[in-house]
């Protein structure tokens, strides 16, 4: 079982430019969840996803930022008009479904920069 | 609202102890554990659902205490591996598929030297 995969691992951007990372949840998993981390600071929720569902966009920037989970291919975390402040890493989640039971498979993350 | 967690950072020599503790200030239905090394994603280690419930996992084990909402993780006899940053994450099950968004607490930094 591959795990959770999320690329690119590393993304630079220029101010203004747009980010797509991507992420595939392990086999089986339906549920995806997308996480923010500043340098040596906690995770941050950003937006729950089924397939073809936000479930929950709560922690989502109401600008610049979107996220999909097609019935085909990866989960896409959208960032545009990239900012400076946009610099973190990225790390996504994924689980089969009840989280009383099953803990969460985080991915290596993709680590943004923005210059 | 974020949980709290104390202490923020601790440093043992292996074999030491340690406690660490998760508080929120909302009702807790149910808490994970993960531990981060530096530059890696974080990794799960447990949940506890029960008030009262404890749970093991080799030498690290956590219990879970309704009443205070509050959950504490045990780490005996540590070793150099278990150096990391440690988070605890409360949420409630949402819906139809169980799914559960988790709010991660301020985070613990563990340091074990020999």
């Amino acid at each position: 079982n591959a795990g959770v995969m999320q690329n690119p691992r590393h993304l630079v951007r220029r101010r203004g430019q747009e980010a797509r990372l991507r992420c595939s949840p392990m086999k089986g998993h339906s549920h995806v969840y997308w996480y923010r981390q500043l340098p040596e600071e906690g995770l941050k929720f950003m937006v729950y996803l089924q397939k073809e569902n936000i479930i929950d966009e709560s922690g989502m920037p109401k600008e610049r930022f979107s996220a999909e989970f097609p019935k085909e291919g990866p989960s896409i975390l959208r960032i545009q008009q990239v900012v400076r402040g946009d610099s973190a890493a990225y790390f996504c989640a994924s689980s089969p479904g009840d989280t009383r039971i099953y803990g969460y498979t985080f991915g290596s993350g993709t680590r943004l920069t923005v210059v | 609202q974020q949980p709290v967690q104390s202490p923020q950072a601790v440093i043992l020599r292996e074999g030491e102890d340690a406690v660490i503790n998760c508080s929120s200030s909302k009702a807790l239905y149910s808490v994970h554990w993960y531990r981060q090394k530096h530059g890696e994603a974080p990794v799960f280690l447990m949940i506890l659902l029960k008030g009262g419930e404890q749970k093991g996992h080799e030498k690290i084990s956590a219990s879970f205490n309704e009443k205070k909402q509050q959950s504490s993780l045990y780490l005996t006899a540590s070793q150099l591996s278990y150096s990391g940053t440690y988070f605890c994450g409360t949420g409630k099950t949402i819906l139809t598929g169980g799914g559960n968004k988790l709010t991660f607490g301020t985070g613990t930094q563990l340091k074990v030297e020999l």
